[in-house]
């Protein structure tokens, strides 16, 4: 069964500061990964997706994640935080390119200080 | 396009009441979810159609909810009775070839 874990609840960084959200998952066949970001009130909106092309996936706003197997990793990154990348973030797993299946993590809130 | 509609945004009600939410998908989106996020949690899969039949509904509690998604389109999700463990928010979302849009979902509150 597929699952992933996002390390730390909670995350602040300053404005201008790098972003790195922890994101580790558990596949039995090769996974297909997921960043959404959630603002206040709102649904959820896809970042990026990894699909088992390039390691290194660049989604909207700049930001990225690089898949590493050999952690079971998927860490998302952004090297310059900005006021307006404060939100949930949650990574997510599903068995097939489809995605006719996601499972979500617990979720990271993202704070930013100015 | 037009995205996922959701109503209502926000509902209060009393325990051992019943309660529905209604959910428009994006046309021509055969397939449909309806996730739980329970506060401080990610959204944990309820039931996915795919056009008006269920696909899976391994995580709905059956003894209190239901689903139905009439002439494979828009789709209601109804608690009866609710419990104080079901204040969440209810987000339902539909796909096609992997990408997904969720509606901004409906509040729940039961005091």
């Amino acid at each position: 069964a597929q699952s992933v874990t996002q390390l730390g609840s909670h995350v602040s960084v300053s404005e201008g500061a790098l972003v790195l959200l922890r994101c580790n998952y558990s596949s039995s066949v090769p996974p297909y990964l997921f960043w959404y970001v959630q603002y206040p009130n709102q649904g959820l909106q896809l970042l990026l997706k990894y699909t088992s092309a390039a390691t290194l996936v660049k989604g909207i706003n700049g930001f990225e994640a690089e898949f590493k197997k050999s952690e079971t990793s998927f860490h998302l990154t952004k090297p310059s935080a900005h006021m307006s990348d404060a939100a949930e973030y949650f990574c997510a797993v599903s068995a097939d390119s489809s995605a006719s299946k996601i499972i979500f993590g617990s979720g990271t809130r993202l704070s930013i200080r100015p | 396009e037009a995205g996922v509609a959701q109503s209502p945004r926000y509902k209060i009600i009393e325990k051992r009441q019943s309660v529905a939410f209604w959910c428009n998908p994006i046309s021509g989106h055969a397939t449909l979810y309806w996730y739980q996020q329970i506060l401080g949690q990610g959204p944990k899969l309820l039931i996915q159609f795919q056009n008006n039949g269920v696909v899976d509904d391994s995580q709905l509690p059956k003894d209190r909810f239901s689903a139905e998604r009439l002439k494979g389109v828009d789709s209601t999700l109804k608690i009866q009775p609710a419990k104080l463990e079901d204040s969440a928010v209810y987000l339902c979302a539909s796909s096609i070839q992997g990408s997904y849009t969720f509606g901004s979902g409906t509040r729940l509150t039961v005091v």
